[in-house]
């Protein structure tokens, strides 16, 4: 079965330091990817996706993310965390063939960015 | 420009009831989408349409129809509400037909229905 894995239920680190937010998948083919982002009692919102090309992948917020074909991750990265990070982050994967409508997401990845 | 907007934001029903959860989305997109989500379950889609007049099952259809009213419009409709149907319902829309793959997605702010 095609699945989207956050290891991590929730993630802390502090304010100004690096953090990185994980993602493996198991889809067949080579899936389009996405991160999204979810603020308490808010909608899901945009942070960047990989199509095809470069490998790093630069988004919204200062957020970037690595996809790594032969590990079939696409973790979400960021230089220097702000307490304002802190919020819901969900890996979603879309299959290149199969069912057009389907958008698999992962389960969800808590930030905690602390002063 | 609201981009998706969703009513109601909050529901309350008892077993058995119906109610019809409305989506609506200012941005000219083909594709139109609901999900629900769970705590520690990510979102599950429940129907999709990829253009005006078409719609498709998604994973968790069960209990659920859905009606694309127009381009702007789809409407989540549960006929007998159950407990199971307790949960976080997202609309979401995205620019081409037939739910490109490369789309982005742009979600709604939700609404939040418990099924007592």
């Amino acid at each position: 079965a095609q699945s989207v894995a956050q290891p991590e239920d929730q993630v802390n680190v502090a304010e100004g330091n690096p953090l990185t937010v994980k993602c493996t998948y198991s889809v067949s083919g080579n899936p389009y990817l996405f991160w999204y982002v979810q603020y308490p009692n808010r909608g899901l919102q945009f942070l960047l996706k990989y199509i095809t090309g470069d490998n790093l992948v630069k988004g919204s917020y200062g957020f970037e993310a690595e996809f790594n074909k032969s590990q079939t991750s696409f973790h979400l990265k960021k230089p220097s965390a702000l307490v304002s990070d802190s919020a819901l982050y969900f890996c979603a994967v879309r299959p290149r063939s199969g069912n057009t409508g389907k958008l698999i997401f992962g389960q969800g990845t808590t930030l905690q960015v602390k002063p | 420009n609201a981009g998706v907007t969703q009513t109601p934001k909050f529901q309350v029903l008892k077993t058995g009831q119906s109610m019809t959860l409305q989506c609506a989305q200012d941005m000219n997109h083909n594709s139109m989408y609901w999900y629900r989500q769970d705590p520690g379950m990510g979102l599950r889609l429940i129907y999709y349409s990829a253009s005006e007049g078409t719609t498709d099952k998604g994973e968790v259809p069960n209990g659920y129809n859905v009606s694309r009213l127009n381009k702007r419009e789809f409407s989540l409709r549960l006929e007998s509400a159950a407990p199971s149907q307790t949960s976080v319902y997202f609309c979401a829309s995205s620019p081409t037909k037939l739910a490109g793959f490369t789309d982005t997605q742009y979600f709604g702010p939700g609404t939040r229905l418990t099924v007592l």
